[in-house]
């Protein structure tokens, strides 16, 4: 059973505004999470973290905003730029074990 | 060369055939791990290794053999796979192990681009 989900496969949105991805997570022990970004034919890279402390955290152009009570975690870039075209993957970090739990990614377009 | 290199990026094999993945990374790192991701599906961990040691072993099928001969290697030997094997297999290090819950000391993951498998 997925325990990190993003229920949005794809989303489109034009240069200058703002691209807002979702993701959802159902064990509330997770106390950590991460947001990673994949190009085509590359490997996923780190883009930015919160913590479960946090409810916020903010990095240039993106924002990560956490809600524990409703088990949800939103990425926010702004202003979306045809470079950030991409697949955007959250990830939690598990209460036992030594990995990530992933989601199945969003795969954003930024319209010129 | 920096980072996690992996290769070959594509492979085509037969069921009975055998075959190896390689993973390198030039980043110093101590742990490292193989991941499958199958499309619509998330990433899966397979492997952990923490200097040279397998700490995690995530209910893989034996035909799916990992071999860390130092912290820079990673291999994943395949032989006698499926068709439903066919997906995209990841590398990944992190600096030290990824520790669970409030252990978690904010270690990323570095991923290599991925070899992407097709079993025929």
């Amino acid at each position: 059973d997925q325990q990190v989900k993003q229920n949005s496969p794809s989303l489109s949105v034009q240069e200058g505004r703002i691209s807002i991805l979702n993701c959802d997570y159902t064990n509330s022990m997770f106390d950590y999470f991460l947001w990673y970004k994949k190009y085509p034919a590359e490997g996923p890279t780190f883009l930015i973290s919160i913590s479960s402390i946090k409810d916020k955290n903010e990095d240039g152009r993106f924002t990560v905003f956490l809600n524990k009570s409703a088990k949800h975690l939103s990425l926010h870039i702004v202003p979306s730029q045809p470079g950030d075209s991409a697949v955007y993957f959250c990830a939690a970090i598990g209460d036992t074990g030594n990995q990530f739990y992933f989601g199945t990614g969003t795969s954003l377009t930024v319209i010129p | 060369e920096t980072g996690v290199t992996q290769t070959p990026r594509h492979l085509v094999m037969g069921m009975t055939n055998k075959k190896s993945l390689k993973c390198e990374q030039h980043l110093g790192h101590n742990a490292m791990y193989w991941y499958k991701q199958s499309a619509k599906k998330p990433l899966e961990l397979m492997f952990v290794y923490n200097f040279k040691e397998q700490t995690e072993n995530n209910s893989v099928p034996s035909r799916f053999s990992p071999e860390c001969p130092n912290s820079s290697h990673l291999f994943l030997h395949l032989h006698t796979l499926q068709p439903e094997d066919s997906a995209l297999y990841l590398c990944a290090s992190s600096q030290d192990l990824i520790l669970a819950g409030r252990n978690y000391r904010g270690e990323t993951q570095y991923f290599g681009p991925g070899t992407r498998l097709l079993v025929l």
